[in-house]
């Protein structure tokens, strides 16, 4: 079974400061993908960044970048220069095509940015 | 953004009411999905379909049923609604990679 582990419940950030949150899975495939999600405040969930487990460079999409290490199954997310806008919950979440394309998400991190 | 779609956005709705929940989407995916998440929550799979005729229960023990008659469509009914079925209903899409989320209904079953 894949488990997805998300370590803190809640973080705060200075706005233009850059925070780290954490996220470990546990999984016997090979062949998987991993993502993290932004949900805010009564809006969308929306995709934020996403890596392949066959790809050793890690992800980056503009202020988000992801510190992917296979062998710790560990996956955390980078935001640099926060903003306010970044006040969400974070969730991060697994999925291999060998276990039927299922979702397996943490339990996620609420994250508040403070001006 | 992704287009996925969910009628209606919130509902508040007596105990014992008949309630379907939409769900589209127009990007042809195969997959589907239907999480329950109460606020500021974790997500719990209730439902899930890979294709047309295709349905399956997920983790989470749910009373609700779901159909999967058209591709781009997946309502998700509740024959009789309680109080313990108030939270947030998402929908979600997929072809193989990352999930595409509708923007959620609120139900709220007095």
């Amino acid at each position: 079974a894949q488990t997805v582990t998300q370590s803190q419940p809640e973080m705060s950030v200075q706005e233009a400061e850059t925070v780290t949150l954490s996220c470990t899975y546990d999984t016997s495939e090979s062949n998987y993908y991993l993502f993290w999600y932004k949900q805010p405040p009564s809006r969308q969930m929306i995709l934020v960044i996403r890596q392949e487990a066959y790809k050793q460079q890690n992800a980056t999409e503009n202020r988000f970048s992801v510190n992917f290490q296979k062998a710790a199954k560990s996956f955390s997310l980078k935001i640099s220069d926060s903003q306010l806008g970044d006040t969400a919950m974070y969730f991060c979440a697994f999925m291999s095509p060998n276990t039927g394309n299922q979702f397996y998400f943490g339990t996620g991190t609420s994250l508040t940015v403070i001006p | 953004e992704a287009d996925i779609y969910q009628t209606p956005r919130y509902l508040v709705i007596g105990t014992g009411k008949k309630i379907t929940l939409e769900c589209s989407q127009t990007m042809g995916h195969d997959k589907m999905y239907w999480y329950q998440q109460d606020p500021g929550m974790e997500l719990h799979l209730i439902h899930y379909s890979y294709g047309v005729n295709s349905t399956e229960k997920g983790d989470l023990s749910s009373e609700s049923t779901v159909s999967r008659i058209r591709t781009e469509h997946f309502p998700l009914t509740l024959e009789s609604a309680r109080p313990s079925h108030t939270s947030q209903y998402l929908c979600a899409s997929s072809r193989g990679g990352e999930q595409y989320f509708g923007p959620g209904t609120r139900l709220t079953v007095t």
